[in-house]
């Protein structure tokens, strides 16, 4: 079974830090997307960065940063510059493209509250 | 539409009562899912839709839930004899095809029963 596991319930920042949030998966197949959602206060579901399994190249968009260690099943995601507006729950999701089906699979999802 | 749009996006009812959640995606997507988020939890998925037919419905929790969507757009997700367990955001997502890896979420239905 495909499983994501982000063990961090909990998270705060200072404004302007650096914060990393943890994500693990564990999967057998070899062709899958790797995503951090961001989910804030309005509920609906913003897409943060993605990651490709077959890229080496840790994707980066602005102040956000992934660190994909593939062998490890380990995605981390990096803010850098943490802003107010960052507060919310941040998931990490997986899809695979060589199952049968094509849902995304997510964690249990961290609260991230930046603190002034 | 400019972005998926769901209805209600609230819902009250009493326990033992039928609701009905509607979903409408962005125009033109083919792909449509739904996901279940229960207090301090992730999102649980419910099904998916390529077009009108679900080629997976494995996430339905019982044969109380049901789904359907009609002309390959609007989607309505249905439960039956309603428990407090069910107490949970509906959220409902489309993309342009079942691989294409961008979701856009709508606001979800937050499901309330007492």
């Amino acid at each position: 079974a495909q499983t994501v596991t982000q063990s961090q319930p909990e998270m705060s920042v200072q404004e302007a830090e650096t914060v990393t949030l943890s994500c693990t998966y564990d999967t057998s197949e070899n062709n899958y997307y790797l995503f951090w959602y961001k989910q804030p206060p309005s509920r609906q579901m913003i897409l943060v960065i993605r990651q490709e399994a077959y890229k080496q190249q840790n994707a980066t968009e602005n102040r956000f940063s992934v660190n994909f260690q593939k062998a490890a099943k380990s995605f981390s995601l990096k803010i850098s510059d943490s802003q107010l507006g960052d507060t919310a729950m941040y998931f990490c999701a997986f899809v695979s493209y060589g199952g049968a089906t094509n849902k995304l699979i997510f964690g249990t999802g961290t609260l991230l509250a930046v603190q002034p | 539409g400019a972005g998926v749009s769901q209805s209600p996006s609230n819902k009250v009812t009493e326990k033992g009562k039928d609701v009905e959640l509607r979903c409408d995606p962005i125009s033109g997507h083919t792909a449509l899912y739904w996901y279940r988020q229960s207090l301090g939890q992730g999102l649980e998925f419910l099904i998916y839709f390529q077009g009108n037919s679900a080629p997976d419905k494995s996430g339905l929790p019982s044969d109380r839930f049901s789904a359907e969507r009609t002309g390959g757009s609007v989607s309505t997700l249905t439960i039956q004899r309603t428990q407090q367990e069910d107490s949970a955001v509906y959220l409902c997502a489309s993309s342009w095809t079942v691989r294409n890896e961008k979701l856009f979420f709508g606001s979800g239905t937050q499901l309330s029963v007492l």
